[in-house]
């Protein structure tokens, strides 16, 4: 079955940087878009961030654009969420999402909605 | 940016009443609404998607409906495992928001 591992978080100093990771088992990695969201404890969700299958096109939420940079390695089944300067407001439980999409005619396409979730890697931004 | 406007905001209720969360979308997102369960813990839970399409493997007490800018979930008779918190999504453009959730608690 579908299987996604988050890596990489941890406590930070506001300003520094953290490398997410999210290692994907039990489908075809590189034939799904991938997304990144996270969760401010206690607090709702926030979609962070989307990559199509094969990195073509990535897009950000307007809180994080410019600061982190989603990417995958499709041979090592692997998604990343690089953050730089980061925020005290960026504290949050941060989860990998497999999206619900599909392949036609040689391409692949997202539908922007997850069916599989990690369990989530909590980062915590504080001086 | 599309803005979800969840109701209510926390839900108190025995087992085996029937359950009923609103989701309000600040413009027509017309079916392009999912619905996830999320536990303390645990990887969240993919319900519905295109408002009413149940996923695979969930129990048909749950049931999604709406279109355009009101959407309802609905738990015919509430079980112990579906005390939870769940949130509605759209995904008609980016960004991609979320509803800010309906704590579901044992009354």
């Amino acid at each position: 079955q579908v299987q996604l591992v988050e890596s990489g978080g941890g406590v930070v100093q506001p300003g520094r940087s953290l490398r997410l990771s999210c290692a994907g088992s039990g489908f075809t990695f590189s034939t799904y878009g991938m997304h990144w969201v996270r969760q401010v404890p206690g607090t709702g969700l926030e979609w962070v961030a989307v990559i199509l299958y094969d990195g073509s096109e990535k897009y950000y939420a307007d809180s994080v654009k410019g600061r982190f940079t989603i990417s995958r390695d499709n041979s090592k089944n692997t998604l990343f969420l690089q953050m730089n300067s980061l925020r005290v407001e960026d504290t949050a439980i941060y989860y990998c999402a497999k999206d619900r999409g599909f392949c036609s005619g040689g391409t692949c396409y997202v539908r922007n909605w997850f069916d599989s979730w990690g369990q989530g890697t909590l980062v915590t931004v504080s001086s | 940016d599309i803005q979800m406007t969840q109701s209510p905001s926390t839900l108190s209720a025995s087992v085996g009443d029937r359950v009923t969360i609103t989701c309000r979308a600040s413009q027509s997102i017309s079916a392009w609404l999912a619905w996830y369960q999320l536990k303390p813990g645990k990887a969240p839970k993919l319900l519905i998607s295109k408002a009413s399409t149940l996923e695979g493997g969930v129990p048909s007490r749950f049931s999604g409906s709406g279109s355009g800018t009101d959407f309802t979930l609905t738990i015919s008779s509430l079980q112990p495992d579906d005390f939870a918190t769940y949130y509605c999504q759209h995904y008609n453009n980016y960004p991609l928001t979320f509803g800010g959730g309906t704590k579901v608690e044992i009354k």
